[in-house]
C-alpha cells in the first residue's frame, strides 16, 4: 500500500518569502518515483518535477528545490522569493510498481502569496 | 497545440442519465490514465491502457463505471446512472510508452455536475 501525506492544508506567505512544502510517503516498494504536481487556479495540472527512489540527489530549478531524504520518507519542496504567480495547489505524489505506476496523490497544499 | 485534450470541458446531467467524456493523448503517448477529483481532494486514479489494453480496471469507483481505447488513440470514459456522488472533475493523462516512471501530462478536465 501506498500513502502520500501533505500535512500542511494551507500556506500564505507574503511576496518574496521563502516557502516550504512537507510531503511524506510510505510504500512497499523499493523502486518508486515521486512527483511535484501544480494546480493553479485555472484547474490544470502542470508536472514540475520526478524523482527516482535510487537518486536522492537534491535537485534545484529556478527558485525551485526539492529535498528528497529516504532516511525520513519526505520529498519537501521549497520556493524561494515567492511570487503571486506561485499561488496554487501543490500536489505531491507518488507511483510505483505494485500500482502499476499510476499516481497516488497526497491532498494537496493550498499556497496564497499575496503582494 | 500537442496537450492532452478533453471533451466536454464542463457537463450537467440528471441524475440516472448516462455520461460520456473523450480524451485525446499526447500523441506519441501510448499510456493513458483517468483520474477523479473531487473538491479539496487530490486526484484519484481510476484506470489506465497502455495501447488499447487496459490493464487495471479494479480502482474504477462501481460497475457504472466503463472506459475504453479502442484504437489505442482517444479514450472514452462513461458513467452509467449517474448519481449525485459523481459530480467530480474527471482528469485524462498520458505518458510516454516504454517508460513506466514516466511524467504523466494532464489534460485540462471534464467537470461533471449531477442535478
Amino acid at each position: 500500500a501506498q500513502k502520500v501525506t501533505q500535512a500542511q492544508t494551507e500556506i500564505s506567505v507574503v511576496e518574496k518569502e521563502d516557502v516550504t512544502l512537507d510531503c511524506v510517503y510510505e510504500t512497499r516498494d523499493t523502486t518508486y518515483y515521486l512527483f511535484w504536481y501544480k494546480q493553479p487556479p485555472s484547474g490544470e495540472l502542470v508536472f514540475l518535477i520526478r524523482r527516482n527512489s535510487f537518486d536522492e540527489q537534491n535537485e534545484i530549478s529556478g527558485r525551485y528545490s526539492w529535498n528528497f531524504q529516504k532516511s525520513t520518507s519526505s520529498f519537501n519542496f521549497t520556493i524561494t522569493a515567492s511570487q503571486v504567480v506561485d499561488s496554487a495547489v501543490y500536489f505531491c505524489a507518488l507511483s510505483a510498481q505494485d500500482s502499476g505506476y499510476a499516481l497516488n496523490f497526497g491532498k494537496g497544499t493550498s499556497l496564497l502569496v499575496t503582494p | 497545440d500537442t496537450g492532452v485534450s478533453q471533451d466536454p470541458r464542463h457537463k450537467i446531467t440528471k441524475r440516472g442519465q448516462n455520461v460520456t467524456f473523450r480524451c485525446d493523448p499526447i500523441s506519441e503517448h501510448n499510456r493513458l490514465y483517468w483520474y477523479r477529483q473531487t473538491l479539496g481532494q487530490g486526484p484519484e486514479f481510476l484506470t489506465y491502457f497502455q495501447n488499447e489494453a487496459q490493464l487495471e480496471k479494479s480502482r474504477l469507483l462501481s460497475d457504472r463505471f466503463s472506459a475504453e481505447r479502442p484504437k489505442g488513440s482517444f479514450s472514452t470514459l462513461e458513467i452509467q446512472r449517474t448519481e449525485q456522488g459523481d459530480s467530480a472533475m474527471y482528469l485524462c493523462a498520458s505518458s510516454l510508452g516504454g517508460n513506466l516512471r514516466g511524467e504523466q501530462y494532464f489534460g485540462p478536465g471534464t467537470r461533471l455536475t449531477v442535478t
